[in-house]
């Protein structure tokens, strides 16, 4: 079955410090990938998406996405991490029509 | 364009009563999606619908319903709330011309609260 796992639950950065988050997918064949972003009381943002060709995606705000497909992960980073980022971040398999999400990571940014 | 709205952004009910949701989508896109959110379980998929029919459907009991409009407009029913079905409820609209690799997009929900 399809899945989707963020192994972080909270993350703690330092503004100004670079930033990794980890999405480990399982999907049996090729996967549409995709990064979004919710911040509090907000709907989800799509950052980035990967469907195939270049596995380095670049996506709004800064932020890129590096496709592995041989470890089976979609980590989203960004070099120089913003207050403004403090969010929380969804990484997604599409699986025909629907979305198959993991748990999401939040982001928290100390000054 | 407008983006995906989705009204009431706020709805309180209790046990027993049903709810109607309702979606507006990105004007031209033709499918809507549906998806619970909850602190335990996610970002849960519900339903899709594509001119006016369903076309995919998530593992939620049957209490869990929708429709679509002929403009696109879609609404969600739950009947006989439960205390679980509080959460936050996202639609997401696309132009659905590919299934999986089209981008959804999100409105703000409707957050449900059930006393």
């Amino acid at each position: 079955a399809q899945s989707v796992t963020q192994p972080d639950i909270h993350i703690t950065v330092s503004e100004g410090a670079s930033l990794e988050l980890r999405c480990n997918y399982s999907y049996g064949a090729t996967p549409y990938l995709f990064w979004y972003v919710q911040s509090p009381g907000q709907g989800l943002q799509l950052l980035l998406k990967y469907f195939s060709g270049d596995t380095l995606v670049q996506g709004i705000k800064g932020f890129e996405a590096e496709f592995k497909r041989s470890q089976s992960s979609f980590n989203l980073r960004k070099p120089s991490v913003h207050w403004s980022d403090a969010a929380e971040y969804f990484c997604a398999v599409g699986a025909g029509t629907a979305l198959i999400f993991g748990k999401g990571t939040t982001l928290s940014v100390s000054s | 364009k407008a983006g995906v709205t989705q009204t009431p952004r706020y709805l309180i009910k209790t046990r027993g009563q049903q709810v109607t949701l309702s979606c507006s989508p990105i004007s031209g896109h033709r499918s809507v999606s549906w998806y619970q959110q909850t602190p335990g379980q996610g970002l849960q998929f519900l339903f899709e619908y594509f001119s006016e029919t369903q076309r995919n459907k998530g593992n939620f009991p049957g209490r869990f319903s929708g429709r679509q409009f002929s403009n696109s407009r879609s609404e969600m029913n739950v009947s006989t709330l439960e205390l679980g079905d509080s959460a936050l409820y996202l639609c997401a609209s696309s132009s659905a011309s590919g299934g999986a690799r089209d981008t959804q997009y999100f409105g703000p929900g409707t957050r449900l609260t059930v006393l």
